[in-house]
C-alpha cells in the first residue's frame, strides 16, 4: 500500500513570504492530520480533518495558517505571512478511524522541513 | 496537555533491555507508540486503549495502567535498529476530537 505523500520534501523562505504543502493521505483513509514539529520535540496538532470537514482546529494560528482538504482526499496547509518561529517539520499523517480519531494507528507522511530566514 | 516521559534519553548496549515511561495527569482514554528515525516519520508501534491491557510486538511490548494513568514501553533484548527517539501519544476521555497529544519523546541509542 502506498504510504503518505508530502511535498515539497524541503523549503526555504523568507519571512512574511507564504508558502503551501501539500499532502496526499493512504487511499481511503478518512482521517487526515496536520502536525508541527520544532526540532527537539514531539509533533502538535495543527489540524484534523475527518473528509473534507474540519474535527479540530484549535491549535491551528488561524491568523496565519489556513489549511483544506476540499474533495475529502488530498489537502493543503498554509502560511501567510511566515514568521522565523515557524521553521519546523510539517508532518501529515492519515488514520482510518471511521469517526473521531480514535482506536487507530496515524501513518505519517515524510515531511516537509520549512527553514524561515 | 501534553504527556511526560522519562527517561530523555538512554544509551544500551545491544541486548540490553529498557522501559520507556509515559505520565499523564488527565484521565486516558488511549496511548499511542511511534518511533522516530533521525530525519524520517514517525512510525507507529502501536495503540493501547483504556483497560489496562498489554501488547507486544516482536520483542517490543507496552502496557497500560489505568489506576496511574500511565504507559510504559519495554524493549528487551535491544537491537540496533531500535536506535531511534520514542513518542508516545496520548488521548484523554470526553475530548471530542480525540486529539492526540505527544511527549517530548525519549531518545535511545543502541550501541554495539
Amino acid at each position: 500500500e502506498a504510504g503518505v505523500a508530502q511535498s515539497p520534501r524541503y523549503k526555504i523562505i523568507e519571512k512574511r513570504q507564504s508558502v503551501a504543502f501539500w499532502c496526499n493521505p493512504i487511499s481511503g483513509h478518512a482521517t487526515l492530520y496536520w502536525y508541527q514539529q520544532i526540532l527537539g520535540q514531539g509533533p502538535k496538532l495543527l489540524i484534523q480533518f475527518q473528509n473534507n470537514g474540519v474535527v479540530d482546529d484549535s491549535q491551528l494560528p488561524k491568523d496565519r495558517f489556513s489549511a483544506e482538504r476540499l474533495k475529502g482526499v488530498d489537502s493543503t496547509l498554509k502560511i501567510q505571512p511566515a514568521k522565523l518561529e515557524d521553521s519546523a517539520v510539517y508532518l501529515c499523517a492519515s488514520s482510518s478511524a471511521p469517526r473521531g480519531g480514535k482506536d487507530y494507528g496515524y501513518t505519517f507522511g515524510s515531511g516537509t522541513r520549512l527553514t524561515v530566514v | 496537555q501534553q504527556p511526560v516521559q522519562s527517561p530523555q534519553a538512554v544509551i544500551l548496549r545491544e541486548g540490553e533491555d529498557a522501559v520507556i515511561n509515559c505520565s499523564s495527569s488527565k484521565a486516558l482514554y488511549s496511548v499511542h507508540w511511534y518511533r522516530q528515525k533521525h530525519g524520517e516519520a514517525p512510525v507507529f508501534l502501536m495503540i493501547l486503549l483504556k483497560g489496562g491491557e498489554q501488547k507486544g510486538h516482536d520483542k517490543i511490548s507496552a502496557s497500560f495502567n489505568e489506576k496511574k494513568q500511565q504507559s510504559s514501553l519495554y524493549l528487551t533484548a535491544s537491537q540496533l535498529s531500535y536506535s531511534g527517539t520514542y513518542f508516545c501519544g496520548t488521548q484523554y476521555s470526553g475530548a471530542g476530537s480525540y486529539q492526540l497529544t505527544f511527549g517530548k519523546g525519549t531518545k535511545l541509542s543502541v550501541i554495539p
